[in-house]
């Protein structure tokens, strides 16, 4: 079965600091990688998704992960963070073919103050 | 362009009531799924459903029943409910090719 771990809880930065968030998962099979965001009160909404090609993705709101496959990692980045990006993180990864079974990891709360 | 509509999106219950919670999209997504979230354990799989009138078991199904009649509707019925089953449910589509499209959520307390 497949799993994932975030790492890090909670996190508190300075805006303007450098992100990075831990992502792992455990499978042994071809697998599609997403990172979700969740602002307070709202739904979950795509940041980025990895399915195949360039290890490093480009997602909205000037974030990316880059897809180490021989670590099994799959780290969330953002260069400079704002106070906008204060919300929770969830890593998720799916095995081919299984895009309506997504596997989450248990989130990571992101606090940014001004 | 509503996406994926969730109803209600708060409710109480009592131990032992049943319940649906609607769900639907608009996108002519074939894949269909329900998550419940709970602190500190992120979401969770109950159901899902690859196409109208196919459904099945995903991490959590105990408690939960589904059905498929249409692309567009994919219900969540609590069968009895119990305090354990209170959480904040999500409702997903998706295509092959891309993410989950969540609905906003319901919360669901059961007292």
């Amino acid at each position: 079965a497949q799993s994932v771990s975030q790492h890090n809880h909670h996190v508190i930065l300075s805006e303007a600091a450098s992100l990075e968030l831990g992502c792992n998962y455990s499978y042994g099979g071809t697998v599609n990688l997403f990172w979700y965001v969740q602002y307070p009160g709202q739904h979950l909404q795509l940041l980025l998704k990895y399915f195949s090609g360039d290890p490093l993705v480009k997602g909205i709101k000037g974030f990316e992960a880059e897809f180490i496959k021989s670590k099994f990692s799959f780290n969330l980045r953002k260069p400079s963070v704002q106070w906008s990006d204060t919300a929770e993180y969830f890593c998720a990864v799916n095995a081919i073919g299984g895009f309506q079974k997504l596997v989450f990891g248990t989130g990571t709360r992101l606090l940014v103050s001004p | 362009n509503a996406g994926v509509t969730q109803t209600p999106k708060f409710q109480v219950l009592k131990t032992g009531q049943s319940m649906t919670l609607q769900c639907a999209q608009d996108m002519n997504h074939e894949y269909m799924s329900w998550y419940r979230q709970d602190p500190g354990m992120g979401l969770r799989l109950i159901h899902y459903s690859v196409g109208a009138g196919i459904t099945d078991q995903g991490e959590v199904p105990n408690g939960y029943n589904v059905s498929r009649s249409t692309t567009e509707d994919f219900p969540l019925r609590l069968l009895s409910a119990a305090p354990s089953q209170t959480s904040v449910y999500f409702c997903a589509s998706s295509y092959s090719g891309t993410g989950l499209f969540f609905g906003q959520g319901t919360r669901l307390t059961v007292v």
